[in-house]
């Protein structure tokens, strides 16, 4: 059972764009939002979270957006960059225990 | 800091051969974490230790996997017999603590299973 949606699969983005990529959840006892950045060949790296308390965080370039009546959370990259190409992954962390359920992955690309 | 180690960083194996993965995850890292990311889509968690102990297995299929983590600090994942399904990058992550969960991940070892 899938409890991440995560779209679009795939997003191309001029330079200066500002890719949005959007993240859906089922469980109401998730209570711990990050998003990952993974480039080929190597493992994800945390970029941002967010916990539920809170409708927006930014760090950076990036900002998370999140709705909590929808259910929905979403990630901004302002002033995108070729070096922000890479796979983005949205996850959840239920309220009891550790594990991270990740959502399927966003392959962007940013065109100089 | 040293990051998350993994090896190897590839295999290639025929079905129904075993093959085994090792971790070292950053010091004093007290959570590690085995998981699988079949390409194209996101990482699932096979297995969570705490210290030595295994806190979380529910997604390991255990009939061909098993992990064990010595001593509380490196990790092993085994698969024996392999099937062609199982062929997927094999991703270990550390984290300090489990309240914020920032997990570090190693660069994975890519499986091919023929």
């Amino acid at each position: 059972q899938q409890q991440v949606k995560q779209s679009p699969q795939s997003l191309i983005v001029q330079k200066g764009g500002i890719p949005i990529i959007n993240c859906a959840y089922e469980n109401t006892a998730f209570d711990y939002f990050p998003w990952y950045q993974q480039f080929p060949g190597k493992g994800p790296a945390l970029l941002i979270a967010i916990r539920p308390d809170v409708s927006e965080k930014k760090e950076g370039r990036f900002t998370i957006s999140f709705n909590k009546s929808a259910k929905q959370f979403s990630l901004h990259i302002m002033d995108s960059q070729p070096g922000d190409s890479a796979t983005y992954f949205c996850a959840a962390k239920g309220t009891s225990g550790s594990r991270l359920t990740f959502g399927e992955g966003t392959q962007l690309t940013v065109n100089p | 800091e040293a990051g998350v180690a993994q090896s190897p960083r590839y295999k290639i194996i025929e079905k129904r051969q075993s093959v085994a993965f090792w971790c070292n995850p950053i010091s004093g890292h007290a959570t590690l974490y085995w998981y699988q990311q079949i390409l194209g889509q996101g990482p699932k968690l096979l297995i969570q230790f705490q210290n030595n102990g295994v806190v979380d297995d529910s997604q390991l299929p255990k009939d061909r996997f098993s992990a064990e983590r010595l001593k509380g600090v490196d990790s092993t994942l085994k698969i024996q017999p392999a099937k062609l399904e199982d062929s997927a990058v094999y991703l270990c992550a550390s984290s300090l603590e489990t309240v914020t969960n920032t997990q570090y991940f190693g660069p994975g070892t890519r499986l091919t299973v023929l």
